[in-house]
């Protein structure tokens, strides 16, 4: 059974700071990798999708990278801003849909 | 960019009471899902749905729950009998493809069961 374990739980950092995110998942076997923020009582809103075959992928900002064979993913978030206060979510779909991790709650200090 | 319609955004329910969680998919998306969040847990996946049947259930999903197409454009999730702990965050999503591609999200219904 798949399990997605994410750390820290929780950050603090000060604003304009670089910062990593971490994920691991226990089996390699998956299509994708799916990074998404969610804002406290709201949905999800998708972030950056790897693929199973790709390394990483950019957005602005943010930097995903996947290494399938050893079951871990970074988020990078370069210049934080106090606007990307929010909780980060990894999930990795296999052989059944998105599996998530509990998330790191990311504050950021103005 | 299209989206996931989710309604209510907020429902409150006496136990033993049945509720009807709706969902408008992106519209030319195939497969649908049904996921909740408990209160400071993980996001879970309940059902996938394709072709007007179930492809895939969690263990959540029992005798309680069902999920219908009853139209081309909603796709819902009926509590039969809600009890206490099905108070939940319910996010419907769609996508193309199954598995291999983005799932898209709506902005959940907040269900509180009394």
């Amino acid at each position: 059974k798949q399990e997605v374990t994410q750390i820290p739980a929780a950050l603090s950092v000060p604003e304009g700071e670089n910062l990593v995110l971490n994920c691991s998942f226990t089996d390699s076997a998956i299509y994708n990798l799916q990074w998404f923020r969610q804002d406290p009582g709201k949905g999800l809103t998708s972030l950056l999708l790897i693929q199973s075959s790709q390394r990483e992928q950019t957005s602005g900002r943010l930097n995903a990278s996947l290494d399938k064979s050893s079951g871990r993913s970074t988020l990078y978030i370069a210049a934080s801003q106090p606007g990307d206060s929010a909780t980060y979510l990894c999930a990795v779909t296999g052989n059944t849909p998105l599996v998530f991790g509990k998330g790191t709650r990311l504050s950021v200090i103005a | 960019e299209p989206e996931v319609t989710q309604t209510p955004s907020h429902q409150v329910t006496q136990m033993g009471q049945e509720v009807i969680l709706r969902c408008v998919p992106i519209s030319n998306h195939l497969y649908f899902y049904w996921y909740r969040q408990i209160l400071g847990q993980k996001v879970e996946f309940l059902v996938s749905f394709y072709n007007n049947e179930i492809s895939e259930k969690s263990e959540i999903f029992d005798d309680q729950f069902s999920v219908e197409r009853p139209d081309g454009s909603n796709f819902t999730l009926k509590i039969r009998s809600t009890k206490l702990e099905d108070s939940a965050m319910y996010f419907c999503a769609s996508s193309e493809v199954h598995l291999r591609e983005k799932l898209f999200f709506g902005s959940g219904t907040q269900l509180s069961v009394l």
